[in-house]
């Protein structure tokens, strides 16, 4: 079936550089993505949404990319900082009423 | 504001037991639904929930019962526990029309020997 996929399980950074986690997926019917961020035994916690009929949105430190012609995503955090570590994961809403979650990347940040 | 609160947070069971899986949410919200995350994998949805009264199978079903008899309360029923049921449980909730937002639990991890 469709799914929503990530490249990298796991991205080391050095703190204050840039950091970018990528996802792809592959239900063009998809109109509403999702970053979670889940720390060491806690919950996936809401990160930042997009539509599909947006490229780009920005909040505090972070920015997601939507490329919807070659079905990606990016997460792009400026300024890694050490509470930044964590396992992020993208999620897709195809239009249904659950959300699609890939697998995961680790985000190790450097001191 | 509570959130999302799922009891236990830790259990061992021995193969063939039963138990609920407690989930409560105080923000009114019509979605609710329950995810498993193993090891190295994202979460899949078990079951989920569009309203009190209504449930529904989500990808990884089987073994698994649910019910939503009020708008607040989503326990997840495990019939006979077997060892391929070891996971973390998330229990999450979400507005309805919002694109589904999911806030979640923090986790129930189950183990079962």
């Amino acid at each position: 079936g469709e799914s929503v996929g990530l490249h990298l399980p796991t991205l080391s950074v050095q703190e204050g550089d840039n950091s970018i986690i990528n996802c792809a997926y592959s239900n063009s019917a998809s109109d509403y993505f999702i970053w979670y961020k889940q720390e060491s035994g806690k919950g996936p916690q809401f990160i930042i949404d997009i539509r599909s009929n947006m490229d780009k949105r920005q909040g505090q430190r972070v920015t997601v990319l939507l490329n919807k012609t070659v079905k990606h995503l990016s997460l792009q955090i400026a300024a890694t900082q050490p509470g930044d570590s964590a396992v992020y994961f993208c999620a897709e809403n195809n239009a249904g009423n659950m959300l699609t979650f890939g697998g995961g990347t680790r985000l190790m940040v450097k001191p | 504001n509570a959130g999302v609160t799922q009891t236990p947070k830790f259990q061992v069971l021995k193969t063939g037991q039963s138990m609920t899986l407690q989930c409560a949410q105080d923000m009114n919200h019509e979605y609710m639904s329950w995810y498993r995350q193993d090891p190295g994998m994202g979460l899949r949805l078990i079951h989920y929930s569009v309203g009190a009264g209504i449930t529904d199978q989500g990808e990884v079903p089987n073994g698994y019962n649910v019910s939503r008899s009020t708008t607040e309360d989503f326990p997840l029923r495990l019939l006979s526990a077997a060892p391929s049921q070891t996971s973390v449980y998330f229990c999450a909730s979400s507005y309805a029309g919002t694109g589904n937002v999911a806030f979640f639990g923090q986790g129930t991890r189950l183990t079962v020997v």
